[in-house]
């Protein structure tokens, strides 16, 4: 069974540039979750999807940051414009169904960002 | 609000001797999920074992076992027989039934000497 799948799995870019990242799900998991993990700290939930709907993006600084999931299954994170603050690993995973607390999440790598 | 505490940021252990990695955690949910994750340096999250509210008895997978105490809301990661391929960064991290959204503690690393 193949894995989560993120790329690219590093970024370099300017502050006030833009970014995006992608994601591709295991086949068939309906949930689907980017993370933001900063150096030295726990990955930080920032959107969740169940198919195509969103979930959980309250901590998803709206402003700056965008995300979608067409048709439920790959999804795509953006940032723009960019800060130095933004620098961290950015995580996708995905889960089987929603909700129930039996439910481990599948990550993927990770997309290391370096804001500069 | 759901919480997970792990106040150990660093951790060293001898190769082959056993090493427990405290985790507590806060939830008004009555069913939810606990996990332990490890992160090497690679950066991908391997899922490492689960412990349900409801499950009677202590979770174990090869050398990983889970100290769970409810009333203590405590879920205590066990490695036994530590190897040095065990160095890296462990998270727990807690599922509640309220929408599956899930939370990671901050993390220890775990460097094995050998």
């Amino acid at each position: 069974e193949a894995g989560v799948a993120q790329s690219p799995r590093y970024k370099i870019i300017e502050k006030r540039q833009s970014v995006a990242f992608w994601c591709n799900p295991i086949s068939g998991h309906a949930t689907l979750y980017w993370y933001q993990q900063i150096l030295g700290q726990g990955p930080k939930l920032l959107i969740q999807f169940q198919n195509n709907g969103v979930v959980d993006d309250s901590q998803l600084p709206k402003d700056r940051f965008s995300a979608e999931r067409l048709k439920g299954v790959d999804s795509t994170l953006k940032i723009q414009p960019a800060k130095l603050e933004d620098s961290a690993v950015y995580l996708c995973a995905s889960s089987p169904r929603l909700g129930t607390g039996d439910t481990e999440a599948f990550f993927g790598q990770g997309t290391r960002l370096t804001v500069v | 609000a759901q919480k997970i505490t792990q106040t150990q940021p660093g951790m060293f252990v001898q190769e082959k001797e056993a090493v427990t990695l405290d985790c507590t955690y806060d939830t008004s949910d009555q069913s939810y999920g606990l996990f332990w994750y490890k992160q090497p340096s690679s950066g991908e999250m391997i899922f490492l074992i689960y412990q349900g509210s409801y499950d009677e008895q202590n979770a174990t997978e090869g050398r990983y076992s889970l100290n769970f105490q409810k009333a203590r809301k405590s879920a205590n990661l066990v490695i036994s027989a530590s190897q040095l391929g065990d160095s890296a960064m462990y998270f727990c991290a807690m599922r509640g039934n309220q929408g599956g959204k899930l939370i990671f503690g901050q993390g220890t690393e775990l460097s094995v000497k050998p």
